[in-house]
């Protein structure tokens, strides 16, 4: 099973800085990592696919970069509703996995 | 408009049975992968189970794997998890998800709360 880091688990921000999210895959995922946004008692919303490909929909201030083992997805001048939960999930080898999750919440 | 409702979630005591369900609506159902995911009280989303249009494969994660079963009916254009065994640790929401595999699970469904309890 492929175990993904996210780190840190927890980033204070205010709104208008950027927000920096690490995803770690214990073996290579080649391009094959989705990020999701989760906000309270709402469905995850899909962000990010193949890496850096935003979703439909996806406001530029998102993006993603990595390859292989390390990822990152990046949010630049945070809006208040970004401040939610991140997860990465990898689609290269049965079981699927989500990293544990990063909290981004406001300063 | 394109959406997924789940259904059937509720209260059961370990051991017991119950079965989901994941209506489609505003897309051609039976041409979608589809999968179902979890997430238990504070804690993180949880992959579970995936079939393929058709119905010609399912995956399982290990967790879950032998106590519940990924089926769909693509003429009532729904989706089904029939979740037998439970145990105190499947308390949850259960998320049914449209699954673009390399590309994404792009819509969700807004979950049905499981909860295993004596």
């Amino acid at each position: 099973e492929i175990v993904l880091s996210q780190s840190p688990a927890t980033l204070s921000l205010s709104p208008g800085e950027t927000a920096t999210l690490s995803c770690r895959a214990s073996q290579s995922v080649g391009t094959f990592l989705t990020w999701y946004q989760k906000r309270p008692g709402q469905a995850p919303r899909l962000l990010i696919f193949g890496a850096s490909n935003r979703a439909t929909g996806v406001p530029a201030r998102f993006s993603g970069s990595g390859s292989g083992t390390d990822f990152t997805l990046t949010i630049s001048s945070l809006e208040p509703e970004d401040f939610a939960l991140y997860y990465c999930q990898q689609r290269r080898n049965w079981p699927l996995t989500f990293g544990g999750g990063t909290n981004v919440e406001i300063k | 408009q394109v959406q997924l409702v789940e259904s059937g979630g509720g209260l059961v005591e370990p051991g017991a049975p119950l079965r989901l369900s994941c209506e489609a609506s505003g897309f051609t159902f039976s041409d979608y992968h589809m999968t179902w995911m979890r997430q238990a009280p504070g804690k993180g989303l949880e992959w579970l189970s995936y079939i393929t249009a058709r119905s010609s494969q399912t995956e399982y994660a290990d967790s879950v794997q032998g106590r519940f079963t990924i089926s769909r009916d693509d003429a009532k254009k729904s989706l089904y998890l029939q979740m037998n065994s439970l145990r105190v640790e499947d308390t949850a929401v259960y998320y049914c998800a449209r699954d673009l595999m390399a590309r994404g699970f792009d819509i969700w469904g807004r979950g049905t709360m499981v909860t295993v309890s004596s």
